[in-house]
């Protein structure tokens, strides 16, 4: 079976420093990895996925993760965080297996960036 | 490109009544289309997918009876919240995915109030 864990609930930043939003994952084949961010009364917006190739990926609004097999993490990252970014984001992955597209999603971490 | 809405936003309802949800994908066609539930500051849970033109595959312990999906075209997927019970409070939301499958785009969501 496959999961993700995203350890910290919370995590708050100062505007103005780099963040990043933690993803470890647990699967039996080759994962597709996907980040997603949750404004409040909202659906989840795509920021990026992972699905081969480089590991370092960039996405929307300036973000990026590093895809890192040896330590099975997927953490989300940004180099200058701004008070917008506060949101919820979600880590996600979908083992790479014919029809199957289902989403195994983590419990989400609220990320709070401070004026 | 890749946005997928649903109606109505908010509905609020009388036990026992039925209330619709409809998710649309706008500007590709959604082969699979999955519906989501997610409480107050909790990750989503997974209710069911269905494939367009089949019968909706529902997740353990989501009542097909209760929780009536159909997807009769490539963009309009339905979900129906039959006899609702203020247990049935929740926010639903839906996800499509097109032919190639690797991401799924989610709707804004539906805010559902019974009382």
């Amino acid at each position: 079976a496959q999961s993700v864990a995203q350890p910290e609930d919370q995590v708050n930043v100062a505007e103005g420093n780099p963040l990043t939003v933690k993803c470890t994952y647990s699967v039996s084949g080759n994962p597709y990895l996907f980040w997603y961010v949750q404004y409040p009364n909202r659906g989840l917006q795509f920021l990026l996925k992972y699905i081969t190739g480089d590991n370092l990926v960039k996405g929307s609004y300036g973000f990026e993760a590093e895809f890192n097999k040896s330590q099975t993490s997927f953490h989300l990252k940004k180099p200058s965080a701004l008070v917008s970014d506060s949101a919820l984001y979600f880590c996600a992955v979908r083992v790479y297996s014919g029809s199957a597209r289902q989403l195994t999603f983590g419990s989400g971490t609220q990320l709070t960036v401070l004026p | 490109g890749a946005v997928v809405s649903q109606h109505p936003s908010w509905v609020i309802c009388k036990s026992g009544t039925s209330v619709k949800i409809e998710c649309r994908s706008l500007d590709f066609q959604a082969t699979t289309m999955f519906w989501y539930r997610q409480f107050p500051k909790q990750s989503l849970m997974l209710m069911a997918t269905s494939n367009e033109g089949s019968k909706a595959t529902y997740e353990q312990g989501v009542e097909k009876d209760k929780f009536l999906i159909n997807h009769a075209s490539l963009t309009l997927s339905t979900l129906t919240v039959t006899s609702a019970h203020p247990e049935d409070s929740s926010f639903y939301i839906c996800s499509a995915s097109g032919l190639a499958g690797q991401t799924q785009y989610f709707g804004p969501g539906t805010r559902l109030l019974v009382l």
